[in-house]
């Protein structure tokens, strides 16, 4: 089993819908959870960070985390043709070591 | 801002020569990491260093070594390249905080 898990899309969302994005990982320990946007021909770059159980909201982005059922997941909100990117979901058993990404997940915002 | 600099945005080498990877960053960061991307699979962590001279593996050392002799450069060292290593690098770093910082990256096509 890979170590995290997104799905794998891609997704396709309409100009101004909401755009959804899961990670599941296996390791329990894991603390520090990364939401990275990587457009095409780019290398990635951090969006979101989140740490506690919970919503976690940052303009029209909200990350969710729920250590119980070891998921995190990346709302976009009003998603605009700037959004299409893919999005990477990163975890780390402390917020200063390693950390292993997902395959990511392609997001379309379709105008 | 911060910059990590990759040598070379695309090298191409013949199989069993030996390569060098080189990075560089500006900032005086103590962790540096060098991951490969490869489409399907996302970035998949080699070596990460966390101090000067100091080294971990990631998920896929093998065929791999690294070298840290000073603060601000991480080498990353493919001592007979094959086929299989045929793939995107990209190296990071990361000082105080959560957040990595991610060079150009290298395209490397071993032919």
């Amino acid at each position: 089993q890979k170590e995290v898990e997104q799905n794998s899309g891609p997704l396709s969302v309409p100009e101004g819908a909401i755009a959804s994005l899961n990670c599941t990982y296996s390791d329990r320990v894991s603390q520090s959870f990364f939401w990275y946007r990587q457009y095409s021909g780019k290398s990635p770059e951090l969006i979101m960070s989140i740490y506690s159980n919970g919503d976690k909201e940052d303009g029209r982005f909200t990350a969710q985390l729920n250590k119980a059922s070891q998921y995190v997941s990346l709302l976009i909100r009003d998603s605009q043709p700037s959004d299409s990117a893919t999005y990477l979901c990163a975890v780390s058993p402390r917020v200063d070591y390693k950390l292993s990404f997902g395959a990511g997940t392609t997001v379309t915002v379709r105008a | 801002d911060v910059k990590v600099t990759q040598s070379s945005r695309y090298l191409v080498k013949r199989t069993g020569e030996k390569v060098f990877l080189e990075c560089v960053q500006d900032m005086d960061h103590e962790n540096m990491f060098w991951y490969r991307q490869d489409p399907g699979l996302g970035l998949r962590l080699i070596y990460f260093s966390y101090d000067v001279k100091m080294k971990e593996k990631g998920d896929i050392p093998e065929g791999y070594s690294v070298s840290r002799e000073k603060k601000e450069r991480f080498s990353l060292i493919l001592e007979s390249a094959s086929t299989n290593q045929t793939s995107m690098y990209l190296c990071a770093s990361r000082g105080g905080g959560e957040k990595l910082f991610f060079g150009s990256g290298t395209q490397l096509s071993v032919l």
